[in-house]
């Protein structure tokens, strides 16, 4: 079975500042892929940056990043130069690459504040 | 090109009652989730499809749920004799490869 785990269930950081989110993940799996998704107070769930279990180099997707750590087990995003618009929860999510699509696996979720 | 579209995009309900979630996949796509979200257990899967055939259907809670994907560009969900615990934000998402990619969600409230 698959299992996510978002150990902050909030954060603050100033505007213009850098944050990471931490997320840790367990899996038997030996083909995977890791996500993270902004949900804002619309309710809406927002792709945000994608890495695979053998993507070699960490994903990046303009301020996003996901320091993608595989023995530790860890997938943190970091968000660099914060905006008052990235407040909003933050779900980081995995599935099974094999077979095909599959099902996410969902942690609970880091609500990020961001202060002017 | 338009995402994923769901509706209604909220539902007031009486207990006892029946309703019916929409989903429209984006074009293309060739699987479709439909997940629950609460504030008690977070982020779960109810049902998938992938080519319209239902997959995995071990998280929809009560045979009161059903859901069916007729084609490749319509899927229901329906909740009879509707009960408060069923009050949920319900998110329907579609995929082609890696992402999945949801739709804003059904806000149901049963009273």
């Amino acid at each position: 079975a698959q299992k996510i785990t978002q150990t902050q269930p909030g954060m603050f950081v100033q505007e213009k500042e850098a944050v990471t989110l931490d997320c840790t993940y367990d899996t038997s799996d030996q083909s995977y892929g890791l996500f993270w998704y902004k949900q804002p107070s619309s309710g809406e769930m927002i792709f945000l940056i994608y890495q695979g279990s053998y993507d070699e180099q960490n994903a990046t997707e303009g301020r996003y990043s996901l320091n993608f750590q595989k023995a530790r087990k860890s997938a943190n995003l970091v968000i660099s130069a914060s905006q008052l618009g990235d407040s909003a929860m933050y779900f980081c999510a995995m599935r099974d690459l094999n077979p095909g699509n599959t099902p996410l696996v969902f942690g609970k979720g880091t609500r990020l504040s961001v202060i002017a | 090109d338009a995402g994923v579209i769901q509706s209604p995009r909220h539902e007031v309900t009486e207990m006892g009652q029946e309703v019916t979630l929409r989903c429209k996949p984006i074009s293309g796509h060739n699987s479709l989730f439909w997940y629950r979200q609460t504030m008690m257990r977070g982020l779960e899967l109810l049902i998938y499809f992938n080519n319209n055939v239902p997959i995995d259907d071990s998280g929809m809670p009560e045979d009161r749920f059903s859901a069916k994907m007729p084609n490749a560009s319509f899927s229901t969900l329906k909740i009879q004799r509707t009960q408060q615990e069923d009050s949920a934000v319900y998110l329907c998402a579609s995929s082609l490869a890696d992402e999945q990619f949801f739709g804003p969600g059904t806000r149901l409230t049963v009273l």
